[in-house]
């Protein structure tokens, strides 16, 4: 399996644009998680879907951030308008199974790194 | 306070010598613990998870959890350079399938 997909790898912007991330997981994983990860604040988790719909979004900084999964092998974040403070590398990942059932391993891709000037 | 926390190092060991990372976390409920590697300027990668008070080992890495201390270790012996990676400790506290990860101990393995 190629494992988690993500594009594009790198993402120059400027402020106000919209941006648009793509994840495609791991074919079978039923669990997808968007993450953000900036030197001050680690990882982050953004959200999570289940079966291609969102479980917890909690985590989502604000209304400007939006994801959805259409069907189980592609996810999109889209981020509308863009700020500098978004800047950061964005995973996303995907597991067979959720951490409740003891499924603990989660399969990262490659990252997109988003800079936003 | 964070929900865990980890010193950001770096922490610097000579070849061959054991590593010692730590990680502490504040929810008393947390369930998994787990230990996850990863490269400059790659993804994050598992390398252990413990849930059960104790050691669990698996080749040249040990974690270590105490549940009544809050602390979540992780031991490398025999540090070779190709251990140095930030070290991200990730703790489960049972609601859905959230993790909650510190910020990572940058390890570096000298020669």
């Amino acid at each position: 399996d190629a494992g988690v997909i993500q594009s594009p790898r790198h993402e120059v912007t400027e402020m106000g644009q919209e941006v648009t991330l793509r994840c495609k997981p791991i074919s079978g994983h039923d669990y997808l998680f968007w993450y953000r990860q900036t030197m001050m604040r680690g990882l982050e988790l953004l959200i999570y879907f289940n079966n291609n719909v969102p479980i917890d979004d909690s985590g989502m900084p604000e209304d400007r951030f939006s994801a959805k999964m259409p069907n189980a092998s592609f996810s999109t974040l889209k981020i509308q308008p863009s700020e500098p403070r978004d800047s950061a590398v964005y995973f996303c990942a995907s597991s067979l199974g959720g951490l409740a059932g003891g499924h603990y391993e989660q399969y990262f891709g490659p990252g997109t790194r988003l800079t936003v000037t | 306070q964070k929900e865990v926390e980890q010193n950001s190092g770096p922490l610097s060991v000579p070849e061959g010598a054991i590593a010692s990372l730590n990680c502490t976390y504040s929810d008393r409920g947390s369930q998994s613990f787990f230990w996850y590697r990863q490269y400059s300027g790659k993804s994050p990668e598992l390398i252990m998870f413990i849930y059960s008070n104790g050691d669990k080992e698996d080749g040249r890495f040990t974690a270590q959890l105490n549940k009544a201390s809050q602390y979540v270790s992780l031991l490398i012996r025999d540090s070779q350079p190709s251990d140095s990676a930030t070290y991200l400790c990730a703790v489960y506290t049972g609601t859905a399938s959230k993790l909650t990860f510190g910020t990572g101990t940058r390890l570096q393995v000298t020669l």
